[in-house]
């Protein structure tokens, strides 16, 4: 089983529309999580990290779920330059760092 | 400030060349990685550094050599490139601190021949 697993996509939805992604982890040591985005042929960036509380950040909301060991990412009133990849990120260490990328999911934004 | 900056950004190399991908920042960052994104399998991580004088492997180390003798400077050395190095590089800092982002270099796209 990947450490991290993401579902590729792609996901295709219209503008305006609300669309969901998942992330799921294996290790129940993981400390701390994050949504990058990447846009095509560039370098990835962070969206935003993902509290045990869950946080929202404008249009986005981040969830995690440790008893089910996913995490999630939720757009609102999706835009066309929402268009990207979305990784998920594991860090399963402090003080030695390992953080485990996902495939990405790819997402669409159809005007 | 200029961030984490890669050179060369696209380089096309024959089998058994070898070639050192340049990775610089003025973050004043300790953590810096290397990374490489192929279709599929997501970035798996080649070498790391906590500081300078320190390096690690990671998840795919084998063909690569790293050094770290400052702060600001984490080459990647191709001892002898194979067509299977062909990939996207990426170089990234990391802060240890607050929101433990990663910061990465614009990417170097190889070929390998």
């Amino acid at each position: 089983r990947k450490e991290v697993e993401q579902d590729p996509g792609p996901f295709n939805v219209p503008e305006g529309a609300t669309v969901a992604f998942n992330c799921t982890y294996s290790n129940s040591a993981s400390q701390s999580f994050f949504w990058y985005r990447q846009d095509c042929r560039k370098e990835p960036k962070l969206l935003m990290s993902v509290y045990s509380s869950g946080n929202e950040d404008g249009r986005f909301t981040a969830q995690l779920n440790r008893a089910s060991q996913y995490i999630s990412l939720l757009i609102r009133d999706s835009k066309l330059s929402d268009s990207a990849t979305y990784l998920c990120v594991v860090n399963i260490h402090f003080g030695n760092e390992k953080l485990t990328f996902g495939t990405g999911t790819r997402l669409t934004i159809i005007p | 400030n200029a961030g984490v900056t890669q050179t060369p950004k696209f380089q096309v190399l024959k089998t058994g060349q070898s070639m050192t991908l340049q990775c610089a920042q003025d973050m004043n960052h300790e953590y810096m990685s290397w990374y490489r994104q192929d279709p599929g399998m997501g970035l798996r991580l080649i070498h790391y550094s906590v500081g300078a004088g320190i390096t690690d492997q990671g998840e795919v180390p084998n063909g690569y050599n790293v050094s770290r003798s400052t702060t600001e400077d984490f080459p990647l050395r191709l001892l002898s490139a194979a067509p299977s190095q062909t990939s996207v590089y990426f170089c990234a800092t990391l802060r240890l601190a607050g929101t433990y982002e990663q910061f990465f270099g614009p990417g170097t796209r190889l070929t390998v021949l």
